[in-house]
């Protein structure tokens, strides 16, 4: 079965610094997307950053970028450059060939001015 | 275009009542997806739609259930409600497309609370 994993509830950056954020997924499917979705405080979800298993260039958006390391089922974003508004829930989030979604538990980041 | 909307905003109920969300698509999506979001915990999958019909449901028992409509507007029900169930429920819509195309479309949700 597929699960996701968010290992971190809770991370604190200072504004203008970088931060990682960690997931890790199961499967054993072969190709596969992987999403990074960000919830702000009493906002609606939205996508941040989208990844395709097949390709091995790590997606970029802007200030956030992920780091896929498909052997090691490891799937963490990076944000650069923290901004307050960058203060979220943050889901990893998996889909899987029958187009059913999987979310981690969610990390909370915090941006310190 | 607008988003997806969710109606209502909060539902405040006894023990044992019936609850109905609403949910309306983003405008030439075919799914929809409902999850429940218990406070400071992620998102548990709950049903998917898709064209009219139920394509999956997540680990809940069949007390939660709910349906499609022709224009993909989506309603959920939970019956029997018991104090767990409080929550933020959301919905999200999706286009056809593999896998890779069906990004969610997330709506504000719909915050029951069962007292």
């Amino acid at each position: 079965a597929q699960t996701v994993t968010q290992s971190q509830p809770e991370m604190s950056v200072q504004e203008a610094e970088t931060v990682t954020l960690s997931c890790t997924y199961d499967t054993s499917e072969s190709d596969y997307y992987l999403f990074w979705y960000k919830q702000p405080p009493s906002r609606q979800m939205i996508l941040v950053i989208r990844q395709e298993a097949y390709k091995q260039q790590n997606a970029t958006e802007n200030r956030f970028s992920v780091n896929f390391q498909k052997a090691a089922k490891s799937f963490s974003l990076k944000i650069s450059d923290s901004q307050l508004g960058d203060a979220a829930m943050y889901f990893c989030a998996y889909i899987d060939n029958f187009n059913k979604f999987y979310f981690g538990s969610g990390t909370k980041l915090n941006v310190k001015p | 275009e607008a988003g997806v909307t969710q109606s209502p905003t909060h539902l405040i109920k006894t023990r044992g009542q019936q609850a109905t969300l609403r949910c309306s698509p983003i405008s030439g999506h075919t799914s929809v997806y409902w999850y429940q979001q218990a406070l400071g915990l992620g998102l548990q999958f709950l049903l998917w739609y898709d064209e009219g019909e139920e394509r999956n449901r997540g680990n809940f028992p069949p007390r939660f259930s709910g349906r499609q409509f022709p224009n993909y507007s989506s309603e959920l029900n939970v019956n029997a409600l018991e104090l767990e169930d409080s929550a933020l429920y959301l919905c999200a819509s999706s286009s056809r497309g593999g896998q890779g195309e069906r990004e969610q479309y997330f709506g504000p949700g719909t915050r029951l609370t069962v007292t």
